[in-house]
């Protein structure tokens, strides 16, 4: 499994873009970015996945370093419910989501 | 509609007893998950059922036993509760556990107290 390193916590004011980075320097070529956010008391949802090429969706943006050895989930403008646990996950083809230690996010507003 | 709903949300119970938790999901899925978050708020893979075979079975006490009568329901009985079972079980499902691109929906997750 690529491991994964990701900051504990970042915090962001309202209205602002937030820039979430993840390392994840081990993974493999066929394997799929995947982040998913815990919103306080809920279960995790899914945000937004990715290969090589930039994506974009309603809720982020996901921008592949062209080694792909590093990504960076991009909020816009961030608003009080985007506060949350934040993972950044390879995905393997037959397997479960593995999960790390996330970032959390906290916004002010 | 709920797409992946649990019962019960809250479970206190006693060590010794034994509990179960039900999972459903209304999105036509066939791989059904189930994961554990501690204490610590680590999240880890239990189980995981691809129409209603055991697929993956990560290393959980044989106390934990999953059951699929159907794709669209995974339950999950635990025999002989131990203080260290306390935590939160989240059910998830995802149309395949085949593709790299799949996304996984969680329900809204069980709390299990063991006192």
């Amino acid at each position: 499994d690529a491991k994964t390193t990701q900051p504990n916590s970042m915090e962001s004011n309202e209205e602002e873009p937030v820039h979430l980075p993840c390392n994840h320097s081990t993974i493999s070529g066929t394997d799929y970015i995947h982040w998913y956010r815990q919103l306080p008391s809920q279960g995790p949802e899914y945000v937004i996945h990715g290969l090589t090429s930039n994506v974009n969706n309603r809720m982020a943006s996901l921008a592949i370093a062209e080694d792909r050895k590093s990504s960076t989930l991009i909020l816009h403008r961030a608003t009080l419910r985007d506060a949350a646990v934040y993972y950044c996950i390879p995905r393997q083809a037959g397997t479960a989501l593995i999960f790390g230690k996330g970032t959390t996010l906290s916004v002010s507003s | 509609d709920t797409a992946v709903s649990q019962t019960p949300k809250y479970l206190v119970t006693q060590m010794g007893n034994d509990k179960s938790i039900k999972c459903e999901q209304n999105l036509g899925h066939d791989t059904m998950y189930w994961y554990k978050q501690d204490s610590k708020k680590f999240l880890k893979i239990m189980f995981s059922y691809n129409n209603k075979e055991l697929i993956i079975n990560e290393t959980v006490p044989n106390r934990f036993s999953p059951k699929s009568p159907d794709k669209a329901h995974l339950n999950l009985h635990i025999n002989s509760l131990e203080l260290g079972d306390s935590a939160v079980y989240f059910c998830a499902s995802s149309q395949t556990l085949a593709a790299r691109t799949d996304t996984q929906y969680f329900g809204p997750g069980t709390r299990l107290t063991v006192l």
